[in-house]
């Protein structure tokens, strides 16, 4: 099985930063394999970043991945207060066939 | 707009059977493109995958779970269904039902049902 370590575990940042959240795989993934979500209370997750830098629809410019290997990392400029939130990421291909990370909370 | 929505019984007792329904709209579940996918997530903890259907009927399930786990799909209905037994404590979790696009995200998300298992 595939683990994916995500750190920080919290994030405190103000409005107008940046903010940066790594996520760490026990063995190499695929970057085609490796997505991030964003969560907020009460709500289901939402798909940010596919691929790895792949934006999905209706995501801001804001929101970018990178990443290659076991190491890749979500990136947040220009912080706004409703980007407070849970993050995840997720792959796909080991089996299990997805797993996910433990989540990165983000206050703003 | 796809859209999912998850129903079914939202307390279910020790040993007996969890079932759940997801129903999808603005899209066909016969789709050639996508798999149909239940994840699971206990209250203040992280996503669990539990597994995933074709509409052919193909399914493939998480290791942890499954022996207890049965997808279902129906695609004269646009449903896909979950069932899991010999629920414990355990297994009280928020429910989703997803869409897997190029098996590889879920880029659509019911809204969640959560299950309590309880005597």
């Amino acid at each position: 099985e595939i683990v994916l370590t995500q750190s920080p575990g919290t994030l405190s940042l103000s409005p107008g930063e940046r903010a940066t959240v790594s996520c760490r795989a026990s063995q190499s993934v695929s970057s085609s394999f490796l997505a991030w979500y964003q969560q907020k209370p009460g709500q289901a997750p939402r798909l940010l970043i596919y691929g790895a830098s792949s934006r999905a629809t209706g995501i801001p410019d804001r929101f970018s991945g990178s990443g290659s290997g076991t190491d890749f990392t979500l990136s947040i400029s220009r912080l706004e207060p409703e980007d407070s939130a849970v993050y995840y990421c997720q792959q796909y291909g080991s089996s299990p066939l997805y797993t996910f990370g433990q989540g990165t909370k983000l206050e703003i | 707009q796809v859209q999912l929505q998850e129903s079914g019984p939202g307390l279910v007792k020790p040993s007996q059977t969890l079932s759940l329904t997801c129903t999808v709209s603005g899209g066909s579940i016969n789709s050639a493109t996508y798999y149909w996918s239940w994840i699971r997530q206990p209250a203040g903890k992280g996503l669990e995958w539990i597994g995933r259907i074709y509409a052919s009927g193909s399914t493939n399930y998480n290791p942890s779970l499954k022996s207890r786990v049965t997808i279902s799909v129906d695609t004269s209905k646009n449903q896909f269904s979950l069932r899991l037994s010999s629920v414990t404590a355990a297994d009280t979790a928020v429910y989703y039902c997803a869409r897997v696009v190029t098996a590889i995200s879920f880029d659509y998300w019911g809204q969640g049902t959560l299950v309590t298992v309880s005597s």
